[in-house]
């Protein structure tokens, strides 16, 4: 079993949508961060929360901390095929530096 | 503009070869990991370095695999003997760890995508 998941896993919309990506656990985190991996390239980071309830926006990115620390958000506003990609949540659990990663969520936007 | 660079990019070797996989770390980072990417795993952690002491390599097949960082600007995998489920994408990272807030953030290379006949 993952200790994070991500949900949808597989997302296909239009040019001008909006979505949103989930990343769920039963444990309880000091940070979550957002990556996004483009074909054929590695992970880059978007953000990193670290405070329960924070909201960080990035443009049209809204990412978002679950209150109790085990859960996070990224809602895309007006989505353009430039947001195509592979987006994976990676939380660090209290007291280990190492983080672990979702599968990810694959996202297409069709112009 | 300071990137972690791996080398080489793509990797075709037969079973039962060594392969040697190089990361050089963005400077001044403190912390390196080795991943493998697969369709069935995912992203999957290795090795983790920490001012170039190993720290974690629990997720590593030891028998075969090993990670090395001989200095601060060269980390290596090798595996050896190589074999065909050994096939995948290895990513390397660099980091900084924040120890008041508890977490890296990360920077990883391009790959090196791992093809094992």
């Amino acid at each position: 079993t993952q200790l994070l998941e991500q949900s949808p896993q597989f997302l296909s919309i239009q040019e001008g949508e909006n979505l949103t990506v989930y990343c769920n656990s039963s444990s309880v985190f000091s940070s979550l961060q957002w990556y996004r991996q483009e074909p054929g390239e590695g992970p880059v980071l978007l953000v990193t929360v670290v405070t329960g309830g924070e909201v960080k926006k990035l443009k049209r990115l809204t990412f978002q901390f679950g209150d109790a620390r085990k859960d996070s958000s990224l809602h895309i506003t007006a989505a353009q095929p430039g947001d195509t990609g592979l987006y994976l949540c990676a939380g660090g659990l209290w007291g280990s530096y190492i983080p672990t990663f979702g599968r990810g969520t694959s996202l297409i936007v069709h112009p | 503009d300071a990137r972690v660079t791996q080398t080489p990019r793509h990797k075709v070797t037969e079973m039962g070869q060594e392969v040697t996989m190089r990361c050089q770390p963005i400077l001044g980072h403190n912390t390196v990991f080795w991943y493998r990417q697969t369709m069935m795993q995912g992203l999957e952690l290795l090795a983790y370095f920490r001012n170039r002491a190993p720290l974690d390599d629990s997720g590593m097949p030891k028998d075969r695999f090993s990670a090395e960082m001989p200095d601060a600007t060269l980390a290596t995998l090798k595996i050896q003997p190589s074999e065909p489920r050994d096939s995948a994408v290895y990513f390397c990272a660099s980091g900084l760890l924040w120890t008041s807030g508890g977490y890296n953030e990360q920077f990883f290379g391009p790959g090196t995508r791992l093809t094992v006949l």
